[in-house]
């Protein structure tokens, strides 16, 4: 099994719609990071957690709202898709401050 | 605030031929450096990174990246290309001086390898 699971790979979905992208990992590590990438633009950071009890907003969260219902597990939300968030999202965990990040694979949302 | 640029949206070698991608950072302490691959339809892969120490880092895949601190810069080198590093490169700088290990990225480099 991958370290770092998303879920969906791929998903398309109508404007207005709720929508929740999920990410698991299995390395143990307390924080962990959901970004966006876009054409052009690189990744930006939607949000972050150190812990259950530690969420925080990044330079992007407008939009989007996020849950860490375990060290494990840190699902994003969009409670109304619109069409400009048709990205590629990409959770990652890390072991902490000077470590680099295990990424996912992915989830390429289109909204329609 | 913290920036990293990646000059060459684009970059196009043949194979075997050697290889240096550009990035510069703005960051006024001593920053958490690191460069990654993406390969068509995957996450994204860590090929080195750069704490502190000596400046000449090695990575996987035979790259190496160098941080010059008077030039703002952390290139990343390979001397013989094959086809199989056709992908996407990002750089990244640690913000906040690493305390959140929040990472600002790159806009990235394509690479493109010829036969």
């Amino acid at each position: 099994d991958a370290d770092v699971t998303q879920t969906p790979r791929n998903r398309i979905t109508k404007t207005g719609k709720r929508i929740m992208l999920e990410c698991s990992q299995t390395k143990g590590h307390d924080r962990m990071y959901w970004y966006r990438q876009d054409p052009g633009l690189g990744l930006r950071l939607i949000y972050y957690s150190f812990d259950v009890k530690d969420i925080n907003k990044g330079e992007i969260s407008d939009g989007y709202s996020v849950s860490r219902q375990a060290q494990a597990k840190f699902s994003l939300s969009l409670e109304s898709a619109i069409p400009n968030q048709t990205a590629l999202y990409f959770c990652a965990t890390s072991r902490g401050r000077g470590y680099g990040y295990t990424f996912g694979s992915g989830t390429r949302l289109t909204v329609v | 605030a913290q920036s990293v640029t990646q000059p060459d949206i684009h970059i196009t070698v043949s194979e075997g031929a050697s290889l240096e991608l550009r990035c510069n950072y703005s960051y006024g302490a001593t920053p958490y450096l690191f460069w990654y691959v993406q390969s068509p339809g995957q996450g994204l892969q860590l090929l080195l990174k750069y704490f502190s120490g000596d400046t000449l880092v090695q990575g996987i895949k035979g790259f190496e990246a160098e941080f010059k601190r008077s030039q703002s810069s952390f290139n990343l080198r390979k001397p013989s290309v094959h086809w199989s590093d056709a992908a996407e490169y990002f750089c990244a700088v640690g913000a906040d001086g690493g305390a959140t290990n929040k990472l600002i990225f790159g806009t990235g480099t394509l690479l493109a390898v010829q036969p």
